[in-house]
């Protein structure tokens, strides 16, 4: 496999459910990111990872908890969803924290009902 | 006022057109700009960055940065149906890891 790999695709999730988004990547880099794609609302950064470490919190609200095992692997554990929370949630990997390119997975489509 | 401002579209043209695609911004500490192209269903991809103010050229592609202005564009000469897509363009300071995106320009390309 090579590049940003997302799972679950599409995931459907009730309020109290809990459930996790997975990322992995290939390509040696160092720092990882997620992000939230809504209809017609720029992307929105949540989360920046660097050598494991988180880096950024973008007042994100605790029912988003991420988790960085490693450099290749990213999680967004998710519970006590919102329905406002459905969205596109995108990962991300550069070579560096500050690199001009990020390489982003296909995302996982969230629904909360 | 929205730090970048991007009209969301849609843009239709006929195959064979030049198209204009812009980005309007605020904030003049901005000197990296990016813009991505997101087919439905996928995660954006890099397209082209430019560096501070100027023109840079990929093919059909030309990224141009007016920083006078605050205005960046990508023109896309000869426009294909597979060019069909939304596209985002991206900037941040040299002093932040922390690029900000416009909310995209959905582009449909029709044969």
């Amino acid at each position: 496999e090579t590049g940003v790999t997302q799972t679950p695709r599409h995931l459907v999730m009730g309020m109290t459910n809990k459930k996790s988004l997975k990322c992995e990547q290939h390509l040696g880099h160092n720092a990882m990111y997620w992000y939230k794609q809504s209809a017609k609302k720029p992307l929105e950064l949540m989360f920046v990872y660097n050598f494991k470490e988180q880096t950024e919190n973008n007042s994100v609200p605790s029912r988003f908890s991420p988790e960085c095992p490693n450099s290749s692997h990213l999680f967004l554990h998710l519970h006590t969803l919102q329905p406002e929370d459905s969205a596109l949630y995108l990962c991300a990997s550069s070579q560096e924290r500050d690199s001009t390119e990020a390489f982003f997975g296909q995302g996982t489509r969230l629904t909360v009902v | 006022q929205k730090e970048v401002e991007q009209d969301p579209g849609p843009l239709s043209v006929p195959e064979g057109a030049i198209v204009s695609l812009n980005c309007t911004y605020s904030n003049s500490a901005f000197q990296y700009f990016m813009w991505y192209r997101q087919y439905s269903r996928k995660g954006p991809e890099l397209l082209m960055y430019t560096y501070s103010s100027g023109n840079k050229e990929d093919g059909r592609f030309t990224a141009q940065v007016d920083k006078s202005s605050k205005y960046i564009s990508l023109f896309i000469r000869d426009s294909q149906p597979s060019d069909s897509a939304t596209y985002l363009c991206a900037m941040r300071s040299g002093g932040s890891y922390i690029p900000t995106f416009g909310r995209g320009t959905s582009l449909i390309v029709h044969p």
